[in-house]
């Protein structure tokens, strides 16, 4: 088993519309869970941090994480064009290990006007 | 500017010549670490560094060296490239925080090619 699962893609959405990602993970010892964005070519970029159970809000993205089912989602608002890119959740262990990233290899969203 | 700047942006080079990879963040960050990324693998940590003078190996170390003289320099080394190093580079630094794990910020990348 992978440590990071991510669904590839790509997923379609209609500008407007909610897209919804979902990521799960293997190390039950994760304790912080980042959301990155990356455009073709570009380097990742934090969109999301989220350190507890629960929903997290911010803008149009919502990160939604279940640690008792090791599993992180991420719902993008009012999907717009600029929002069509490649998305990486990244688990990260406890601090003793260090701040090491592990990163699923992304799904990839496409909003279509 | 807040940033880490990775140089250069792009290298075309031959087998066995040796190259080194500069990288440098202003943030003071103490956590410093090199991923490759290549279609369908995803990101993979190489190397990473928790401060001066103290690096680790990362997922897939084989072929790279590196050194952290200084806080706010990682350099990525590759003493005899070779084509299946030919990749998308990324060097990322973060603070280390007692209490949670700080996301890390990215350079804006190498794009090496190993003929």
């Amino acid at each position: 088993q992978k440590e990071v699962e991510q669904n590839s893609g790509p997923l379609s959405v209609p500008e407007g519309a909610i897209a919804s990602l979902n990521c799960t993970y293997s190390d039950r010892g994760s304790q912080s869970f980042f959301w990155y964005r990356q455009y073709s070519g570009k380097s990742p970029e934090l969109i999301m941090s989220i350190y507890s159970n629960g929903d997290k809000e911010d803008g149009r993205f919502t990160a939604q994480l279940n640690q008792a089912s090791q599993y992180v989602s991420l719902l993008i608002r009012d999907s717009q064009p600029s929002d069509s890119a490649t998305y990486l959740c990244a688990p990260c262990p406890p601090r003793a290990a260090g701040n090491k990233l592990t990163f699923g290899g992304g799904t990839r969203v496409l909003v279509k006007p | 500017e807040a940033q880490v700047t990775q140089n250069p942006r792009y290298l075309i080079t031959v087998t066995g010549k040796k190259l080194t990879v500069t990288c440098s963040q202003n943030m003071n960050h103490e956590y410093m670490s090199w991923y490759r990324q290549d279609p369908g693998l995803g990101l993979r940590q190489i190397y990473y560094s928790m401060n001066v003078e103290v690096t680790d190996k990362g997922d897939v170390p084989e072929g790279y060296k590196v050194s952290r003289k200084e806080k706010r320099n990682f350099p990525l080394i590759l003493e005899s490239p070779s084509p299946n190093q030919t990749s998308l580079y990324f060097c990322a630094s973060s603070p280390l925080n007692d209490r949670v794990n700080s996301p890390l910020h990215f350079g804006n990348g190498t794009r090496l090619t190993v003929t």
